[in-house]
């Protein structure tokens, strides 16, 4: 089966500078590829995800990009401020009728 | 307003009494599953149900057992808890099943004495 895994587990960076966590998967069959943030006491929630026909995507602050020949995607997000604290998942999964793998997760501490 | 609701959110219990964990969903959406999270090991996924009478399980489903008689509902079970079981639940839900955002409950903090 599919297995996700996602480094550092720990990032802390300054009030302004660029963040990015990594992660790789294993099954080539892989196509979709969200990312979750989880405050501290709340329940995760998507940011932003990447499909396997795409090699980039932005929102503002974040991007996503995605090597399918290297099996990797990377979490970037600039100018970091202290509410991006928080723990951080990568996922993979399949298809529609697949369950969904995550990372074990890296709890970014952004320092004003 | 959309959401997905778990009860009960903190609940302390002893080896071996059975307990219900009840997850309830008001989007219409098709695919639910559950999760535990325990530090540096992420989410693990437990069971996923594709649809009313359809489940799958997920990577440890040991120890656990669900239910999908509703559309709405999808209960997690554990017929007698260890304290290996003692663990932060999120149950979730998606409009497109693995390939969707994933909408998840508030979580529910199990101890197991």
């Amino acid at each position: 089966g599919e297995n996700v895994e996602q480094h550092p587990s720990t990032l802390s960076v300054q009030e302004g500078d660029s963040a990015v966590i990594k992660c790789t998967y294993s099954d080539s069959a892989s196509n979709y590829f969200p990312w979750y943030k989880q405050e501290l006491g709340k329940r995760p929630q998507l940011i932003i995800d990447i499909r396997s026909n795409v090699g980039e995507k932005k929102d503002q602050r974040i991007a996503v990009t995605l090597n399918k020949t290297a099996k990797h995607f990377s979490l970037h997000i600039t100018e970091t401020q202290p509410e991006d604290s928080a723990v951080y998942f990568c996922a993979a999964s399949k298809s529609r009728n697949n369950d969904m793998r995550f990372g074990a997760g890296t709890r970014l501490t952004v320092k004003p | 307003e959309a959401q997905v609701t778990q009860n009960p959110r903190y609940l302390i219990t002893v080896t071996g009494k059975k307990l219900t964990v009840t997850c309830s969903q008001n989007m219409n959406h098709e695919y639910m599953s559950w999760y535990r999270q325990d530090p540096g090991l992420g989410l693990r996924q437990i069971y996923y149900s594709m649809n009313v009478e359809v489940t799958d399980k997920g990577d440890v489903p040991e120890g656990y057992k669900v239910s999908r008689k509703e559309k709405r509902n999808f209960p997690l079970i554990l017929e007698s808890p260890s304290p290996n079981q003692t663990s932060l639940y999120f149950c979730a839900s998606s409009p497109t099943g693995g390939t969707g955002e994933l909408f998840f409950g508030e979580g529910s903090r199990l101890t197991v004495l």
